[in-house]
């Protein structure tokens, strides 16, 4: 059974960068999606990006300058660093693994079958 | 990019069946058969319930269903039961290999 974990300060201060880890156990990062969303208290999920095990990334373009997202294979890890953060940030970021779509030649990243169980990040001096 | 659109909340007594709507655009929703939806309790993580439109992971009950018609897609549950009461999202690809919720919807067991 895949888990998923994240890890990193739960207390960012404005301007600052948010720096967060996934460790995925039970299973290889290798050849999958892994994605990052956040949900703000008492709002909706946003998609923040995803990384390939190649290390290829996506970004929301909303929040594209400012994001970037790596992977560790060696470690079954992979980060999400948010920079420049403001209290607009705060939220419940979770780590989560997209399933591999296939059509007409490609794969895409589509949904999310396994979730962590989210940290909470506060943006706050 | 918008949110795709969701009724903030539905409400059904037991037994009965309800439908959520997720409506979006001819970018996304409209265009392809990649939506998703997921079920998320108060304070946890969510859970993937129905991919790919119509079709359900292991485990998910099948009185959990999807559809899909133009730019709107749904997600019926039947014979509802006390431990669906919780937060349901719609998740579309929209191009550009980039994806969008819904706002979500909270549903309420009378």
């Amino acid at each position: 059974q895949v888990q998923l974990q994240e890890s990193g300060p739960g207390l960012v201060k404005p301007s600052e960068t948010l720096s967060l880890t996934c460790t995925v156990s039970g299973g290889s990062i290798s050849s999958y999606y892994w994605n990052w969303i956040r949900q703000p208290p008492g709002k909706g999920l946003e998609w923040i990006g995803y990384i390939y095990s190649s290390g290829f990334t996506n970004y929301n373009p909303s929040l594209k300058s400012r994001v970037t997202i790596s992977v560790d294979t060696s470690k079954n890890q992979f980060s999400l660093n948010l920079s420049s953060v403001t209290a607009a940030d705060t939220a419940v970021y979770y780590c989560a693994r997209g399933r591999k779509y296939y059509s007409s030649g490609y794969y895409y990243n589509v949904d999310f079958d396994y979730w962590g169980q989210g940290t909470l990040v506060t943006v706050s001096s | 990019q918008s949110a795709l659109t969701q009724p903030a909340s539905v409400s059904g007594s037991p037994g009965q069946s309800i439908t959520i709507s997720c409506t979006g655009t001819s970018s996304d929703v409209g265009s392809y058969n990649r939506v998703s939806w997921y079920q998320q309790y108060s304070g946890k993580a969510p859970k993937l319930m129905i991919f790919e439109v119509t079709k359900r992971p292991s485990g998910v009950s099948n009185r959990f269903s999807g559809s899909k018609s133009g730019n709107t897609a749904s997600l019926t549950i039947s014979g509802l039961q006390a431990e669906d009461e919780a937060d349901y999202y719609c998740c579309s690809y929209a191009g550009d290999d980039s994806l969008l919720f819904g706002g979500g919807t909270k549903v309420t067991v009378l």
